[in-house]
């Protein structure tokens, strides 16, 4: 069975300092991977996905096969950027889109 | 855009009451999908459905059932409602067609069982 994990609850960083946010997954077989933000009083709503490798507002994710992690970063954080981010994992073929989510990190962007 | 809508944005029920959460789609949708989000807990799979009629067992489906009967809309029942199914519920579809599929939220109802 999949699992993610992230490990941080909470994160407070400064307008303007590096961020990332941590994002570890367990499948044998070939994952796909989203990352989630669920801004104040918004839905939950698609950031990025790996297979994209895009950068969405400033961020971007790289997916390790070999440390099994998809850690979302920033380099300089803007207060907007203040939400609930979840990681996911699609564990594809027959699955219909079924995501396992991690438990989600409250990133809090101090001026 | 892709829209979701929850019936209710929050609602308050008594202990034993059956509780009906509707959710519909208007993209055509194949798939459909019930989530309580709960603090700490993150996003836990309660119900989904990927077709008409059909469902399938989430991660945490015991106290809940799901109706399909349209494309459009995905019914999550709490046949008697416990005050540990207080929580707030997310509504999601998704397209079977394009990989990987983008799931798509509506904006939620905050249960309170009392």
């Amino acid at each position: 069975a999949q699992r993610v994990t992230q490990p941080e609850k909470l994160l407070s960083v400064f307008k303007g300092a590096p961020v990332e946010l941590k994002c570890n997954y367990s499948y044998s077989g070939s994952p796909e991977l989203f990352w989630y933000v669920q801004y104040s009083r918004q839905r939950l709503q698609l950031l990025l996905r790996h297979i994209s490798r895009e950068s969405i507002k400033g961020f971007t994710a790289d997916l390790n096969k070999g440390e099994t992690s998809f850690h979302l970063k920033k380099p300089f954080a803007q207060e907007e950027d203040s939400a609930m981010y979840y990681c996911a994992l699609n564990a594809g073929g027959t699955s219909y889109g079924k995501l396992t989510f991690g438990q989600g990190t409250i990133l809090t962007v101090h001026p | 855009d892709v829209k979701v809508t929850q019936s209710s944005r929050y609602l308050v029920k008594r202990t034993g009451e059956k509780v009906f959460l509707e959710c519909v789609q208007d993209m055509d949708h194949e798939n459909m999908f019930w989530y309580r989000q709960d603090p700490g807990l993150g996003l836990r799979l309660i119900y989904f459905s990927y077709d008409v009629k059909m469902k399938e067992k989430g991660d945490i489906p015991e106290g809940y059932s799901v109706s399909r009967e349209k494309k459009e809309r995905f019914s999550l029942i709490l046949e008697s409602a416990s005050t540990n199914q207080t929580s707030m519920y997310l509504c999601a579809s998704s397209s079977s067609l394009g990989q990987p599929p983008i799931q798509y939220f509506g904006a939620g109802t905050r249960l309170s069982v009392l």
